[in-house]
Formats: structure tokens, sequence, C-alpha cells
């Protein structure tokens, strides 16, 4: 048990389908973070949320939408996705200084994606 | 372009036995350099956080040294035991994000 919590484990949705997925940390955190996980590919980062803002937007497509409503939960919300989307996405968490190195990684167990 | 490089890609080591890997990364902007261990059907776990040219750093059986001058770090294993086999990933910090090596498969053969 990381502290850091991804529903649903598992997801199969159509091209035309919406879906979200959830992340929750339990660990007083102030910094979540969406990572994907592909097929013979080095974990890539999405999306980073500091202090619940957005700093980082890694040339992901508009079809993936993160949102975090407060620094426990994060979420990213899928629609009109393409089948070289499915993947394993990891949501992590860390306690972050401003202007310092990037603190030790939690994640949680991911979110496989199939997109049909 | 930054690349984070992890050799070998995989690893096959008897039991008892000990082993290392290396993770090379750029020299320029380093910020710290984080290794975790992924179990199958687990979730990636830290294992060290290194910040400091020549830190050497150690829990239980396994160790790692980092050099941010030439850009490598190596992970050593000592005493490989059947729960050691893992995908190990190294990551590089640099002052805006973490980019992440493909990581080496270490399995232990009994």
């Amino acid at each position: 048990e990381t502290g850091v919590t991804q529903t649903p484990r598992h997801l199969v949705m159509g091209m035309t389908n919406k879906k979200s997925l959830k992340c929750e940390q339990h660990l007083g955190h102030n910094a979540m973070y969406w990572y994907k996980q592909s097929a013979k590919k080095p974990l890539e980062l999405m999306f980073v949320y500091n202090f619940k803002e957005q700093t980082e937007n890694n040339s992901v497509p508009s079809r993936f939408s993160p949102e975090c409503p407060n620094s426990s939960h994060l979420f990213l919300h899928l629609h009109t996705l393409q089948p070289e989307d499915s993947a394993l996405y990891l949501c992590a968490s860390s306690q972050e200084v401003a202007g310092g190195p990037t603190g030790e990684l939690f994640f949680g167990e991911g979110s496989r994606l199939t997109v049909l | 372009i930054l690349n984070v490089e992890q050799s070998p890609q995989s690893l096959h080591v008897q039991e008892g036995d000990s082993t290392n890997f290396t993770c090379s990364f750029p020299s320029s902007n380093f910020y710290a350099l984080h290794w975790y261990r992924w179990e199958t059907a687990k979730s990636p776990e830290a294992l060290f956080v290194m910040t400091l040219n020549g830190d050497e750093k150690k829990k239980g059986r396994i160790s790692a040294t980092l050099n941010t001058k030439e850009g490598y770090s190596y992970l050593y294993i000592k005493g490989s035991q059947p729960e050691d086999s893992a995908t190990y990933l190294c990551a590089f910090d640099r002052d805006d994000k973490i980019i992440f090596g493909k990581g080496t498969r270490l399995h232990i053969l009994p």
C-alpha cells in the first residue's frame, strides 16, 4: 500500500466514449502526476500539478484532460481516444520544495486502459 | 532531446550471485537521480534519490553510486534473491521534469 489509490484498475472503452480515471493520495503531498506506460517505451510524463496548479503539460493531445480539484485528488478525463492510447496510466504524488529537486515519487498501481 | 539510457535491457542472474546495472543521463541541468523497483502487478517503489556527485546510498543488499560529471549511476545488488526479480527504473530529474529510462528487467534464477 503506497498511499496512492487509482480507480478503475482496468477500463475498456470505445473511441466515442467519455470516461475518467481517478487518483487519490493519502500522504499529504503537494504535487501529483500522470504518467503513461506504453509497451516497450519508458514512462512518459503527461501532466504535473504543484499546489493544485498545472505546471507541466508534456505536449499531450487535448483528448486527455486533467483536473486537480484539491491537493489529494487528480483526474484524467478521456474522450474520443484512439486505439494507440491503450496503455497503463500511472498516477504519482510527491512532496515538493520550491526550487529543489523532485521528491521521491509514490505511485499508484495504475489504470490499464484499452481503447477499441 | 534528453535520453536516459539503461543497460542491460534484461538480465538473468543466478540466485546468490551479485549483479549491477547502469543508468546514463545528460550531465547538464542535473537536479537528482532516482532509482525505482517495479515488481509485476505492483506499483513502482522508490529505492534511492541521489543529488550529490559521489553519492553512495545503500538499502539492505542494494546500493547505488552517482557520478554527475560523467552522467552515470550504478545500481548494485549483492547476493540476489528471488524477491529481487523486478524491473529497475532510473529517472533523471532536470529542473523542470523527471525523465525515465526504459528500465533493466532482472530475472533471478533459482
